[in-house]
This record gives structure tokens, C-alpha cells and sequence, in this order.
């Protein structure tokens, strides 16, 4: 089953904020989060495992809430190129299943 | 660099025909995966490989199957194709090392078109 992302899309202006939200209805092991820009392939950004520890890079951070079942993506202070189509993706039996995808549009 | 790389970015076939995608990685993965992307739908799983000659279905197996004879390729085989398959399809592997699902890395993808 698919995990639930919002919103759907952002328009930002360079130096805004933004949280990006996916939420799945089973366990969750780990979420990793997918970027993709216009006619490109997705990009791994980061993973986040089960018991809170986070891995990836650059200023872009996530979070993880097992309990609630929920990670969030943060994107602060954009830049230009943060835009793209995040995706999540959750663990299922060594396999990802991924979110519909938030689309981030950011204007200078 | 892990490079994964698609037969053609661009693909346009008639009903009925039938279709090969192929995918190819140079990382010596063990893990392979065929996604297509819609748009409001995501990415959604339709086969995966573990091994060579292994395979499992993955959400949307239906008018789709797959072949793996080598480690490094990994077709997409559309058997009678159907304009409701006209989609973008995106190849990934990864490697399998144990623990957490490992990172996937993705191909450039093919467009395709069913008339």
C-alpha cells in the first residue's frame, strides 16, 4: 500500500520553507526520500531507519515519528534547485513503495 | 558512478504488439526493479529480481512480465501491449548487503506510447 504524501505541490520563493509529509498506515522501518527533477531519474536524498537515526546530506533534513507512522521532509532556506518531485519511499519486505510525489517550485 | 541505463528513452508501438524494455547496470547489483510513473500515482512497483532467474511480482504485475538471465539485465517484456500501458517506465538497482533496504538507483526512463 502506497504512503500518503502532502501536499501535492509548493510554490516557493528562494529562502522559503517548506515540510513535505508522508504517512503510511503499516509499520514503518525505514523512509527514504527520492528527488526528481523535470525529465531526469529520481536521486536518493536520505534514509531514515527505525530508531531515529537519520542519514543523508546536504540542507535538506528529514524526520521520523514511528509512532505516529510519519516522516517529514524539510526544505529550508530553497534554493532554486530544490525544485523537483519528492518522493517517499517505505520499506516493505526489502522492497520500496512509493508516494505520489509533492511537486517544488521554487522562483527566484 | 553507479550507472543504469534503459534501451530507449523514447518508444511508440501499436495495440497488440509486443514489447521489450531493457535495462542494464554496471554496479553488480543484486537487486533490480521495474517501476512505471503516472502522473498523481507515483512510482509504482511492477517486478523486481533478488538473483539471476529470480523474480517476484511486485503491485502491478497484470500484462507485464520480466526476465533476468544475466546479473546485469533486466528486461521489462509487455506480451500484448494495451494503450493503458502507455506510461513512463523507470528501471532501478540496488545493491543488497543486509540490513536496510539499500539505496536504489535509478535509469533515465522510456517514455512509452501505445496507439
Amino acid at each position: 500500500q502506497q504512503p500518503v504524501q502532502s501536499p501535492q505541490a509548493v510554490i516557493l520563493r528562494e529562502g522559503e520553507d517548506a515540510v513535505i509529509n508522508c504517512s503510511s498506515s503499516k509499520a514503518l522501518y525505514s523512509v527514504h526520500w527520492y528527488r526528481q527533477k523535470h525529465g531526469e531519474a529520481p536521486v536518493f536524498l536520505m534514509i531514515l531507519l527505525k530508531g531515529g537515526e537519520q542519514k543523508g546530506h546536504d540542507k535538506i533534513s528529514a524526520s521520523f515519528n514511528e509512532k505516529k507512522q510519519q516522516s517529514s521532509l524539510y526544505l529550508t532556506a530553497s534554493q532554486l534547485s530544490y525544485s523537483g518531485t519528492y518522493f517517499c519511499g517505505t520499506e516493505r519486505d526489502y522492497k520500496l513503495s512509493f508516494g505520489a510525489g509533492t511537486t517544488v517550485t521554487v522562483r527566484a | 558512478d553507479v550507472k543504469v541505463t534503459q534501451s530507449s528513452r523514447y518508444l511508440v508501438k501499436r495495440t497488440g504488439e509486443k514489447v521489450f524494455l531493457e535495462c542494464v547496470q554496471d554496479m553488480d547489483h543484486e537487486n533490480m526493479f521495474w517501476y512505471r510513473q503516472d502522473p498523481g500515482l507515483g512510482l509504482r512497483l511492477i517486478y523486481f529480481s533478488y538473483d539471476v532467474k529470480m523474480k517476484e511480482k511486485g503491485d502491478i504485475p497484470e500484462g507485464y512480465s520480466v526476465s533476468r538471465e544475466k546479473k546485469e539485465r533486466f528486461s521489462l517484456i509487455l506480451e500484448s501491449a494495451s494503450t493503458n500501458q502507455t506510461s513512463m517506465y523507470l528501471c532501478a538497482s540496488s545493491p543488497s548487503t543486509g540490513g536496510d533496504t539499500d539505496t536504489q538507483y535509478f535509469g533515465p526512463g522510456t517514455r512509452l506510447t501505445v496507439l
